[in-house]
């Protein structure tokens, strides 16, 4: 089955640029998308299809991809952007095709 | 506004069973293909089982086919997951989601939690 592999942490300070990554197999040709989820609440959809953000995602939320690596960027963080971010792919060529990275903890210092 | 809202969930033994429930509102139900998410305490996400928007195409990952059915009621715009022969690592938070065109899932109801222990 595919494997979508994502570090464990990321740390950044309050107004830099944050870049969580994703890797697999060839990545690149797949639709990637990128949850957020807060302690204590349900997953939310920040990124899809690569790079498109859901309607009141802030525009500081991108995400890019290609090879056997997808990234998502979150400029100027905020306190408030401290969450864990999964990655996601559906991998139409298998039967079991909905697959998440492990998962990345983004502390803001 | 879309509202996903899971129900059903507590505490069973090893070896029994649970149905969960996720009502939907605020969209067209039937056109939507739904999925069931689950999350172990501490750890990350774990796709469970998917339906299509007919009911007539469902499927399972590998640690559940065979005991968890997922069904759907149109005519009650719900969401069903009815869970056999329960283990200890079935134990997790179940989310209900709307899948998109490419698989993604939006949005996510709160969870219902499912706790397995004797």
């Amino acid at each position: 089955s595919y494997v979508l592999t994502q570090p464990p942490s990321v740390s950044v300070a309050p107004g830099k640029t944050a870049g969580i990554t994703c890797g697999g197999d060839n990545i690149g040709t797949y639709s990637v998308h990128w949850y957020q989820q807060k302690p204590g609440q349900a997953p939310v959809l920040v990124v899809y299809d690569d790079s498109d953000r859901p309607s009141g995602i802030p525009e500081r939320f991108s995400g890019s991809n290609s090879g056997n690596t997808a990234t998502l960027t979150i400029a100027r963080v905020e306190a408030g952007d401290e969450a864990d971010y999964y990655c996601q792919v559906w991998d139409s060529s298998s039967v079991h095709s909905w697959v998440f990275g492990g998962g990345t903890r983004l502390t803001v210092l | 506004q879309v509202h996903l809202v899971e129900s059903g969930g507590g505490l069973v033994k090893p070896g029994g069973s649970l149905r969960l429930s996720c009502a939907a509102s605020g969209f067209t139900f039937s056109d939507s293909y739904m999925t069931w998410i689950r999350q172990a305490p501490g750890k990350g996400l774990e796709w469970v089982s998917y339906i299509s928007s007919s009911g007539h195409t469902t499927s399972y990952a590998d640690s559940v086919k065979g005991r968890f059915t997922i069904s759907r009621d149109n005519s009650k715009n719900s969401l069903y997951l009815q869970m056999n022969s329960l283990r200890v690592e079935d134990t997790a938070m179940y989310y209900c989601s709307i899948e998109g065109n490419t698989g993604q899932f939006d949005p996510w109801g709160q969870g219902t939690l499912v706790t397995v222990s004797s």
